[in-house]
């Protein structure tokens, strides 16, 4: 087991254009999360699944924003008409189980760094 | 509204010395209380965590302190290694399962 996968691990793109990254959990994790981290801050909460079904979204989330986990296993996360806001490192992380209080641990990926230009 | 704060951005420590690391919170509704370190170009990677219902937890060089009354929690490292050179973020959790993080904490370890 490689840990969490993110491709790709930079992109650079111009404003206005459409962006997908991909995430592969460690493969026996069933919840899935995003998160967004800039410069000088902490990761930020974006959503997150438990397998396919997505329980939370987090209201700094914008409608430009959209995040799939269609079986269960990798997730996608893409960026519809961007902005140089949106530059950002997106990081993905997940799971065997509830984090927090549930005693699971949240595994990182090493993220991709987004550039808008 | 930052609900996880960590208010110094750095911290230097010469190697085979204590390193302390704070952090404060406002949120009550918070249980669960975890630290993460961050080497560059890399993802955080979870270090120690603590319950609510502690005060204290110790992992080898590692220990927490949790001070519910002043929703305040501090993590040390002792003896501080060169390695331990990292930004370290503060992260708490309540009745949902995000994390909420801190801005974090740049530690450098001099020899």
């Amino acid at each position: 087991d490689t840990g969490v996968s993110q491709d790709p691990r930079h992109k650079i793109t111009k404003r206005g254009q459409n962006v997908t990254f991909r995430c592969d959990p460690i493969s026996e994790h069933n919840r899935l999360y995003w998160y967004r981290q800039t410069l000088g801050q902490g990761p930020e909460f974006l959503t997150y699944f438990q397998n396919e079904a997505q329980l939370e979204k987090s209201r700094l989330l914008s409608d430009r924003f959209s995040a799939e986990r269609p079986k269960g296993s990798f997730s996608t996360l893409e960026i519809q008409r961007t902005e140089q806001g949106d530059s950002a490192m997106y990081l993905c992380a997940s799971s065997f189980g509830r984090t927090g209080q549930g005693g699971e641990k949240l595994f990182f990926g090493s993220g991709t760094q987004l550039s808008v230009l | 509204d930052q609900q996880v704060k960590q208010n110094s951005p750095s911290l230097s420590v010469q190697e085979g010395r204590i390193s302390i690391l704070n952090c404060d919170y406002t949120n009550s509704m918070f249980d669960y209380f975890l630290w993460y370190k961050k080497y560059p170009a890399e993802g955080p990677t979870f270090l120690i965590s603590i319950s609510s219902i502690k005060d204290k937890n110790e992992d080898g060089r590692f220990t927490v302190f949790l001070n519910k009354s002043a929703k305040h929690l501090s993590l040390h490292i002792v003896p501080s290694q060169p390695g331990d050179s990292a930004v370290y973020f503060c992260a708490a959790s309540g009745n949902t399962d995000k994390l909420i993080f801190g801005t974090g904490t740049r530690l450098q370890v001099f020899p």
